[in-house]
């Protein structure tokens, strides 16, 4: 088992429409998540942290369940913008402090 | 002014070759990496340095030599390249260590070519 397992994806989804990725780490001792996002031919960049009670910033909403090893992320309200690949990204505390990056969900957002 | 800078973006080069990619940051981090991302996407680390010391040391051919002359730099040189080498490398740096889930500021990538 791959350790952060991510929606193959692509999806293609209209404006406006909500869409949700999923994530999945093998590794129980997993301390602290991420979101990034990279576009086409670009640096990734962090797009939010993910927080134990779920946190929200505008439209996008992460969520993380420990019991499940399962993290996601909504998107409300999709623009054209949104187009880019999501990488789940899990971090191990204790350890080298290595961030394990997923293969990541693209995203492509139409008109 | 960009926060995480490095040179060359493109590389074209034949095998067996020694190339090298120089990495700068001016965020004033302690911590620094580099990554590669192969043709199917992964993003994986290849070497931590935090304040110039080695701290990650991944399973990589010792044929990559990573070097930090200071903490602002961290520069990659990859000697007698091979076809599997092609990949985008992106540095990166970040003010925590990911240790303690510190943000990565990464780099544009240096996109490498091994005819």
């Amino acid at each position: 088992r791959k350790e952060v397992e991510q929606d193959p994806g692509p999806f293609n989804v209209p404006e406006g429409a909500t869409v949700a990725f999923n994530c999945t780490y093998s590794n129980s001792a997993s301390q602290s998540f991420f979101w990034y996002r990279q576009d086409c031919r670009k640096e990734p960049k962090l797009l939010m942290s993910v927080y134990s009670s779920g946190n929200e910033d505008g439209r996008f909403t992460a969520q993380l369940n420990r019991a499940s090893q399962y993290i996601s992320l909504l998107i409300r309200d999709s623009k054209l913008s949104d187009s880019a690949t999501y990488l789940c990204v899990v971090n191990l505390w204790g350890s080298q402090g290595n961030l394990i990056f997923g293969k990541g969900t693209k995203l492509s957002v139409k008109p | 002014d960009t926060a995480v800078s490095q040179t060359p973006k493109y590389l074209v080069t034949q095998m067996g070759n020694d190339k090298s990619i120089k990495c700068e940051q001016n965020l004033g981090h302690d911590t620094m990496y580099w990554y590669k991302q192969d043709s199917k996407k992964f993003l994986k680390i290849m070497f931590s340095y935090n304040n110039k010391e080695l701290i990650i040391n991944e399973t990589v051919p010792n044929r990559f030599s990573p070097k930090s002359p200071d903490k602002a730099h961290l520069n990659l040189h990859i000697n007698s390249l091979e076809l599997g080498d092609s990949a985008v490398y992106f540095c990166a740096s970040s003010l925590l260590g990911t240790r303690l889930g510190g943000e990565l500021f990464f780099g544009e990538g240096s996109r490498l070519t091994v005819l």
